[in-house]
């Protein structure tokens, strides 16, 4: 089975530029986790989604920061505009409820704002 | 408020040395604790889930075991393969769905 796809991988863009990461979950998993990843702060949950819907976005540093789950096999974090503070790895996770609790990762997009 | 910590930050071995790896957590109504490896520019890769003191489990050199305060990740014999960032992270009944992740302990074999 494929794991979490996300897309870039990478991506440099100049500060004030909109920035879209993708994720694509595991097929058959209902929740779906953005999580940010710095030397100073660790892993940070951003938003999470159940079932399609955001359930805690209490992690989204501020308003230039969103994320939609149109379907259940695709999402994205869209920061807009982007800034030198915004550069991390970006990591999507999804779980199956019916499963379990294990949430597994994706490969992350290390997004770079000049 | 659920939290995690997780010591030491840094370990060095020698190939073969054994150590354990430590994390010690608050959470109200624990529902599991998760055990990850990560490598450095890959995701997180899932090793472990304890739902409850005194359970333990195994994978190759790696033997994961909790209580009600802590959770101890045991090396036996490690290799320099085993080199990686170990990450714990807790699931709590007062936090639906998010995991509270600790800040990991790098580890690093030598041959």
């Amino acid at each position: 089975d494929a794991g979490v796809i996300q897309s870039p991988r990478h991506e440099v863009t100049e500060m004030g530029q909109e920035v879209t990461l993708r994720c694509k979950p595991i097929s058959g998993h209902n929740s779906l986790f953005w999580y940010r990843q710095t030397m100073m702060r660790g892993l940070e949950l951003l938003i999470y989604f159940n079932n399609n819907v955001p359930i805690d976005d209490s992690g989204m540093p501020e308003d230039r920061f969103s994320a939609k789950m149109p379907n259940a096999s695709f999402s994205t974090l869209k920061i807009q505009p982007s800034e030198p503070r915004d550069s991390a790895v970006y990591f999507c996770a999804s779980s199956s409820s019916g499963r379990g609790i294990e949430q597994f990762f994706g490969p992350g997009t290390r997004l770079t704002v000049l | 408020e659920d939290q995690v910590t997780q010591s030491p930050e840094a370990l060095r071995l020698q190939e073969g040395e054994s150590s354990s790896l430590n994390c010690s957590y608050t959470v109200s109504g624990l529902r599991g604790l998760f055990w990850y490896r990560q490598d450095p520019g890959k995701g997180p890769e899932f090793l472990f889930t304890l739902y409850s003191a005194g359970e333990e489990k195994e994978k190759e050199r790696l033997k994961a075991t909790l209580t009600k305060k802590e959770s101890f990740l045991h090396i036996t014999a490690p290799k320099p393969e085993d080199s990686a960032t170990y990450l714990c992270a807790v699931f709590g009944s007062g936090n639906t769905g998010k995991l509270i992740f600790g800040q990991g302990t790098t580890l690093q074999v030598k041959p």
